[in-house]
Formats: structure tokens, C-alpha cells, sequence
């Protein structure tokens, strides 16, 4: 049983889409955060939030505590958006679980 | 960008030697972190620590050893390497633990255990 779950695992979008990632966790969470792996494997966080919504440039991230549920927006996506995209939670006191990633094609 | 180094980038070691990554941080967080990432598996937490000489395990800690000796500085030790040891490492650091602080990583060490 996996306590984040992403969808979709892999996604294809044409350069210049509107494109959504959902997350799903199944445990209480003190914070939510997103992260970036590009090809060649390094990872940089994007965003951490425990509730509502945040932007960063052409990246935005809601969270809906009651539902349990997370969204990863990025608008005009861009080739250079191409990457993997992990959804992962803090649960208290000391947990911290992973989804197993979306991975993301932008096609110019 | 956070100043994590980890060391060395790529390893090719043979069944049973052991082998020890380093992890240093120029940031002075508190809370650092030694994952490892497979295919199909994500990221899984080998073993954390929350200061100097404080560690704990993680959910794949069998077989892996940690030390802290100095805040700037984590090693993680395989004292008997295996095959199914064969991944991608990384090290992370956290000022403040994830619940309240984002997750800084190290750009990641390549073991192969042949």
C-alpha cells in the first residue's frame, strides 16, 4: 500500500499546454511537498505547503487538506519542463513518504 | 543552491567490500538524510539524523550503517556490499525537518555492486 499515490505516471504534453499533476496521500500530514528530478538525476524542490496555494513563475501548487489531495499546475509548459515530478508528505512525528513520480514529455 | 556534496559520484565495487558515500553541507541544518532510489520504488529513507551522533533508521536501513561526527558531515557505510545494493544515492538536507522546512539534495551517487 502506498500512502502518496501520483497520476498520471507519465504524461505527453505539446509545447504551450495547460498541464496538471495529481497527488493523492492517505495519512496525516504536517506538510506536502513537490520536487523536480531531470534526466541526469538531480532533484530540486519546488514547493512546500500545508495548505491552500502557491506560485512560482509558470508553477502552481494547491493542496486541499479535507481531501487529501494535491495538484501540481505548470502553464505554458515548455520543453524544458520535461522532468519527473514527485509528489511527497511529512507525516508526524518522523514520517516522510514518496510517490513514485509523474513523468513528464514537453514536445516542442 | 544549497551546498551539499556528496562524494563519490560514481562507485563500481565487487560483493562483500565495503563502501562508504560522504555527504557534506555548508548550510548548518540540523536534519540530514541519506536515501536511496530505484526503479519502480521511488525514494526510500536509509537513515536520518537530527544532530551530532543522533541517527535513527529509516524504512530500508538493513545492511547500512551511518555516523555524524560533525554537523557538516553524514556517511553512509554498506559494510558488506551487495548487488541489491546497486542504486542511486542520494543525500538530503532539511534546516528544520520536512514538516516544517523544504528538502534540499545532493546531486546523487551511483553504486554498482558487481
Amino acid at each position: 500500500k502506498n500512502e502518496v499515490e501520483q497520476s498520471p505516471q507519465n504524461l505527453t504534453a505539446q509545447e504551450g499546454e495547460f498541464i496538471t499533476i495529481n497527488c493523492s496521500y492517505s495519512v496525516g500530514i504536517s506538510a506536502l511537498h513537490w520536487l523536480q528530478q531531470h534526466p541526469g538525476g538531480g532533484i530540486v524542490s519546488l514547493f512546500m505547503l500545508s495548505s491552500g496555494k502557491k506560485k512560482h513563475g509558470r508553477l502552481i501548487a494547491t493542496i486541499n487538506i479535507q481531501e487529501k489531495h494535491s495538484s501540481l499546475h505548470i502553464t505554458a509548459s515548455h520543453p524544458r519542463d520535461s522532468a519527473v515530478y514527485i509528489c511527497a508528505v511529512s507525516s508526524p512525528p518522523n514520517q516522510f513518504y514518496f510517490g513514485t513520480g509523474t513523468s513528464l514529455t514537453v514536445i516542442p | 543552491d544549497a551546498g551539499i556534496t556528496q562524494s563519490p559520484r560514481h562507485k563500481v565495487t565487487e560483493t562483500g567490500t565495503p563502501v562508504t558515500l560522504r555527504c557534506h553541507q555548508t548550510e548548518n541544518h540540523r536534519y540530514m538524510y541519506w536515501y536511496r532510489q530505484d526503479p519502480g520504488h521511488g525514494l526510500r529513507l536509509i537513515h536520518y539524523s537530527y544532530g551530532v551522533k543522533d541517527t535513527d533508521k529509516g524504512e530500508v536501513s538493513d545492511g547500512y550503517s551511518v555516523s555524524r561526527s560533525k554537523t557538516e558531515d553524514f556517511l553512509l557505510t554498506l559494510e558488506s556490499a551487495t548487488s541489491s545494493q546497486t542504486s542511486v544515492y542520494f543525500c538530503a538536507i532539511s534546516e528544520q525537518g520536512t514538516g516544517v522546512s523544504p528538502l534540499h539534495f545532493g546531486n546523487g551517487t551511483r553504486l554498482t555492486v558487481t
